[in-house]
């Protein structure tokens, strides 16, 4: 079965700060990994997503993250935090199929001036 | 290239009744599929269609069901709604949802007094 644990239900940084999103998957073959963002009242965007190709992913707006398989995690970051990231932050498997995707519980990311 | 539509973007109906969500994918994807977002529960998959044809279901009583018309647009029907009902239904479109993006509409919310 497939899953991901988001180990943070909110993160506060402060702007100009890195950020650093955690999320550890748990699947038995190679996912495809992806991060979500949602801004308040808004739908679903993607940011990056990883599908067994180079394990450092970029995504828009500077953000990254890094698969590692001994570690089965998929964390996501950012160098320096904009006050525009506030949202919140959602890290998704995809089932083998691809007809299903798996939420984390989701991150709050707050953005301090 | 228009992103996913959902109409309403806003409801308001009371326990018993019915209610029929639309989704309109970007064009040319095939994939649809919906979700439920709650803050309990977070986001919950629904069940998603391809090519008219349902592929995959959540956990969900069958008060939920849905359908894919041939110009991939999709319906999502919730019967006897109850005040748990209550939340943000998102749709998602993708070419295949395993090897493309899912790209995500704005939303409706649903409020069940």
């Amino acid at each position: 079965a497939q899953s991901v644990t988001q180990l943070d239900s909110h993160v506060s940084v402060s702007e100009g700060t890195p950020v650093l999103l955690r999320c550890n998957y748990s699947s038995s073959y190679s996912p495809s990994l992806f991060w979500y963002v949602q801004h308040p009242n808004k739908g679903l965007q993607l940011l990056l997503k990883y599908t067994s190709a180079a394990t450092l992913v970029k995504g828009i707006n500077g953000f990254e993250a890094e698969f590692k398989k001994s570690e089965t995690s998929f964390h996501l970051t950012k160098p320096s935090a904009h006050m525009s990231d506030a949202a919140e932050y959602f890290c998704v498997v995809s089932d083998k199929s691809g007809n299903q995707f798996y939420f984390g519980t989701g991150t709050s990311l707050t953005v301090i001036p | 290239k228009a992103g996913v539509t959902q109409t309403p973007r806003y409801l308001i109906k009371t326990r018993g009744q019915q209610v029929t969500l639309s989704c309109s994918p970007i064009s040319g994807h095939r994939s649809v599929s919906w979700y439920q977002q709650t803050p309990g529960q977070g986001l919950q998959f629904l069940f998603e269609y391809f090519s008219e044809t349902q592929r995959n279901k959540g956990n969900f009583p069958g008060r939920f069901s849905g359908r894919q018309f041939s110009n991939s647009r999709s319906e999502m029907n919730v019967s006897t709604l109850e005040l748990g009902d209550s939340a943000l239904y998102l749709c998602a479109s993708s070419l295949d949802p395993y090897t493309d993006t899912q790209y995500f509409g704005p939303g409706t919310r649903l409020t069940v007094l």
